[in-house]
């Protein structure tokens, strides 16, 4: 089956120790994103690549970056995890980018920061 | 900006009881709206979707109709499972990248 696939699905670093969580996808969908979704609330959007355009959103803290190596693939990269980082984060994709483009989210890493 | 308000929860049903959760949106134009349904420790399950006014999106027994003058889109489902049991979420995405999410309503179902 197509799939958005997220590795690993539970995350724990340290404080301040780089850490970095990865997805994939089966769906060959052009754009893929990351969202970041904090205990009991809605997603918010980190960012998202267009094919290799990367796209900030204007409040995603420097501290978050990302890469897309290929099609398939997408990397979140958090460079000193704060206690604040701790949270879900999700990486979906969509075929293209549009209102009406639906978005495929995979099951999520849940990141613990000690 | 854009946003979405959706009723808060968590709200607490019978087996086979009728389901309204509420949802309005503000927005410059006429985004595509949407409803997501997450399961406990798992990601967002796209639910249903219309992307114009009076459209009207449904699945798995769940409906939503797309109200331009009022600015909604509820989610309501005849009889509800103990297997809906989750969280809905209500989405809108008008500028083509970001979805704007409500809140999220927990529905619990008991048999």
């Amino acid at each position: 089956d197509a799939m958005v696939i997220q590795n690993p699905r539970y995350q724990v670093t340290q404080f301040g120790k780089p850490v970095t969580l990865s997805c994939s996808q089966t769906l060959n969908h052009n754009v893929m994103y990351w969202y970041q979704q904090k205990s009991s609330q809605a997603p918010k959007l980190l960012f998202h690549y267009y094919d290799k355009d990367f796209n900030n959103e204007a409040d995603t803290p420097d501290n978050f970056q990302s890469r897309r190596p290929n099609t398939s693939f997408c990397f979140l990269d958090i460079r000193s995890p704060g206690l604040g980082d701790a949270a879900m984060y999700l990486c979906a994709t969509s075929r293209e980018q549009g209102p009406s483009w639906e978005q495929y989210f995979g099951p999520g890493t849940r990141l613990t920061v000690t | 900006g854009n946003s979405v308000t959706q009723m808060e929860g968590p709200v607490t049903l019978s087996e086979e009881a009728f389901l309204t959760i509420n949802c309005t949106y503000t927005a410059t134009g006429y985004p595509s709206l949407f409803w997501y349904v997450q399961y406990p420790g798992e990601g967002l399950q796209l639910l249903l979707k219309a992307t114009k006014a009076d459209d009207k999106g449904s699945n798995k027994g769940f409906e939503a109709t797309y109200r331009k003058e009022t600015t909604s889109f509820h989610l309501e489902k005849g009889s509800v499972q103990v297997s809906d049991s989750a969280v809905y979420f209500c989405a809108s995405n008008q500028a083509g990248t970001a979805l704007i999410f409500g809140k999220g309503t927990t529905l619990s179902v008991s048999s």
